[in-house]
């Protein structure tokens, strides 16, 4: 079955330290997200990638880092810099309308929850 | 800028009553709205959404949302509600974009439902 995968589903970081969430997508999708979810925040978005070897900065991009060398693959590096990492990940792919305009719907991965020690 | 408001954190209702989760937005033109559900320690899963068309518009699980221009809603409704509908329930909306992306989709701060046995 199609979907997108996320991994880890748990992590547990120290202060200081670099982790990298991993997000697959078999659904042959060219765009791809990453939300981060805070209990009574909406969604808010942190990278997103239109396609291959391109991606931009979200609403909160500040100490997260991307890369998109593969269309199935589009891993989140979150960094010492990010002052509050402590939150639950979610990465999504866009299912395309096929129209001009985009109407699409997101798929989402089960997610990955950090917590910083 | 565009925005999104769910005005109930909480909705409690009986398991056989009808369900109407509220939903308002504001954005620049004609807008695109969706419904979200997410599980606990999961993703969102695509409920339904409005782009043109009839207001009224039917989506997954029995779920339907009315789109209300006049009072810039969108509210989700279901007629006869099941335990299994507990969830959180998010509403987004973004303005037509012609680019293949949906990197302004907004998301509101979700309203917990739970149904009641």
């Amino acid at each position: 079955d199609g979907g997108i995968t996320q991994s880890p589903k748990y992590l547990f970081r120290k202060e200081g330290q670099n982790v990298t969430l991993s997000c697959e997508q078999n659904l042959n999708h060219d765009a791809m997200y990453w939300y981060r979810q805070d209990p009574g925040q909406g969604l808010r978005l942190i990278y997103y990638s239109q396609i291959v070897n391109d991606f931009q900065k979200g609403d909160i991009a500040e100490g997260y880092s991307v890369s998109r060398e593969k269309k199935e693959s589009f891993p989140l590096t979150v960094t010492s810099a990010q002052k509050n990492p402590t939150a639950f990940y979610l990465c999504a792919s866009l299912r395309p309308s096929g129209g001009a305009e985009n109407t699409g719907e997101l798929f989402f991965g089960e997610g990955s929850r950090l917590t910083v020690l | 800028a565009q925005s999104v408001a769910q005005p109930e954190d909480q909705v409690n209702v009986a398991e056989g009553n009808p369900l109407t989760v509220k939903c308002t937005y504001s954005v620049s033109g004609n807008p695109y709205l969706f419904w979200y559900v997410q599980y606990p320690n999961r993703g969102l899963q695509f409920l339904l959404k409005y782009i043109t068309g009839d207001n009224l518009v039917k989506g997954s699980y029995g779920f339907e949302a009315e789109f209300n221009k006049s009072q810039t809603s969108f509210h989700l409704k279901k007629p006869s509600a099941l335990v299994s509908d507990s969830a959180l329930y998010f509403c987004a909306v973004s303005p037509p974009i012609s680019n293949f992306g949906n990197e302004k989709l907004t998301f509101g701060t979700g309203t917990r439902l739970t149904i009641i046995p």
